[in-house]
């Protein structure tokens, strides 16, 4: 079975710009969640997606969004790029809505996002 | 901010030895769990225990969790060169169980 992909894996951006990542599940996963990887706040989690619906949301700001396709694909907008953006973003899918049960969720190569 | 802090923050052990990472955490959970992160790379999952068991043994990887301290460790045995990357201890509160919660990461080095 294929791993959790992600594109593209690097991009630079200029502040305002706005940026589109892409992340497709494992093959019969539903739940794709969203985290942000920066060295001064560590891993935090971004939003979550079940069922082309955003189930639960971070600590984020509205300029960053997201949504998820009748496939499971999800992607993950921000917009009006700012210096304080750049990061590591990872997806991860699970099997499951939810962690309590089935627990581990399997995560992508990540998109490194710098912005000049 | 991260619930969780992992101690120490880097260790540096020659190849063969044990490597013993701690973590600690804030509020109550389902279970916890341990990924590894190779040079910035994605979180590959280790092992997870859940709330209601106190140990739990995956090849070289035992994990110890004990809810009372809100604590859990790691030791990976007879390391090998090719575990050094980052590790991670990652809570499902029980109050939130869509997300994962991580800790600040032990940076690992063993060296051959």
């Amino acid at each position: 079975k294929a791993g959790v992909t992600q594109t593209p894996r690097y991009l630079i951006k200029t502040r305002g710009q706005q940026v589109t990542l892409s992340c497709s599940p494992i093959s019969g996963h539903r739940s794709v969640s969203w985290y942000q990887q920066t060295p001064g706040q560590g891993l935090q989690f971004l939003f979550e997606y079940f069922s082309e619906t955003q189930r639960n949301k971070g600590n984020f700001p509205g300029r960053f969004s997201g949504r998820q396709f009748s496939n499971s694909r999800s992607e993950m907008n921000v917009s009006t790029l700012e210096l304080g953006d750049s990061a590591l973003y990872l997806c991860a899918s699970s099997l499951a809505q939810g962690l309590a049960g089935v627990g581990e969720q399997y995560f992508g190569p990540g998109t490194r996002l710098t912005v000049t | 901010s991260q619930q969780g802090e992992e101690d120490p923050q880097a260790l540096s052990i020659q190849e063969g030895e044990n490597a013993t990472m701690n973590c600690s955490y804030k509020t109550s959970i389902n279970n916890l769990q341990w990924y590894r992160q190779n040079s910035g790379r994605g979180l590959v999952h280790l092992i997870l225990i859940r709330s209601n068991e106190r140990e739990k043994h995956s090849g070289r990887l035992r994990v110890t969790l004990d809810t009372s301290k809100k604590s859990s460790s790691l030791l990976i045995t007879a390391s090998r060169a090719a575990d050094t990357a980052s590790y991670f201890c990652a809570t499902v509160p029980m109050d939130s169980s869509y997300k994962l919660i991580f800790g600040s990461g032990t940076r690992l080095l063993v060296r051959p």
